[in-house]
């Protein structure tokens, strides 16, 4: 079983404040990182897929980096809205379709 | 829209009462996968289904076995549910190489063992 480790486990930030968290996980036999958003009753989904080392990703207000080599990656959130309150869960993916997740982060943002 | 569907949403049974838990699909991908998540833990993969093919992660117990009659469709059956079972199953479709397998999420049923 292959460990990746999200931190922090939750966090709480006021509107308009900036956020990142982390996601590391093993540094060999990479084949990708997945970021997904999971709300509340809602099923998780998708933001990013990062594949090579230096990878940077940009959707809206929300982005990631990728180190593959040291074993991380960040996501970024600017300006934090009430809407972006949700777990943020990373998945690492080695070949052969097994896809290792970490435990989350919980984003409460407050208005 | 395009989805992949979870039913029932909430799912209550016995100890050791036979369960069905149920996915389906629009998407037409052609691997599904099935998640057991406990509470406070990371989703953990069960086994998945590339096309026909089915693969068993080595850790999942022979309690829970997996059925997929189609395309569309995919069955995770638990045969004698123990209180350690009770779990959110999540229920994800990719298509083999496309976004190096993005996949995409049922909302989950809710397993609850009494």
């Amino acid at each position: 079983i292959l460990n990746v480790e999200q931190s922090p486990q939750s966090l709480h930030v006021q509107e308009g404040d900036s956020t990142n968290f982390t996601c590391s996980f093993p540094s060999s036999n990479f084949y990708a990182l997945h970021w997904y958003r999971w709300e509340t009753a809602k099923s998780p989904e998708a933001l990013f897929v990062m594949t090579l080392n230096g990878d940077e990703k940009k959707k809206g207000r929300i982005s990631a980096t990728l180190n593959t080599k040291e074993g991380y990656s960040y996501l970024y959130i600017k300006g934090s809205q009430p809407e972006d309150s949700a777990t943020y869960l990373c998945a690492f993916r080695i070949t052969g379709n097994q896809f290792y997740f970490g435990t989350g982060t919980s984003l409460t943002v407050i208005p | 829209d395009a989805m992949v569907i979870q039913n029932p949403r909430y799912q209550v049974t016995q100890f050791g009462k036979p369960v069905t838990l149920s996915c389906s699909q629009t998407l037409n991908h052609n691997v599904m996968y099935w998640y057991q998540q406990k509470s406070s833990q990371a989703p953990k993969l069960l086994f998945h289904y590339y096309d026909k093919d089915f693969n068993n992660e080595a850790d999942t117990p022979d309690n829970f076995q997996s059925r997929r009659p189609n395309t569309s469709f995919c069955f995770l059956d638990i045969r004698s549910p123990g209180l350690g079972d009770a779990a959110m199953y999540l229920c994800a479709t990719s298509r083999a190489g496309e976004g190096r397998d993005t996949q995409y999420f049922g909302p989950g049923t809710r397993l609850t063992v009494l």
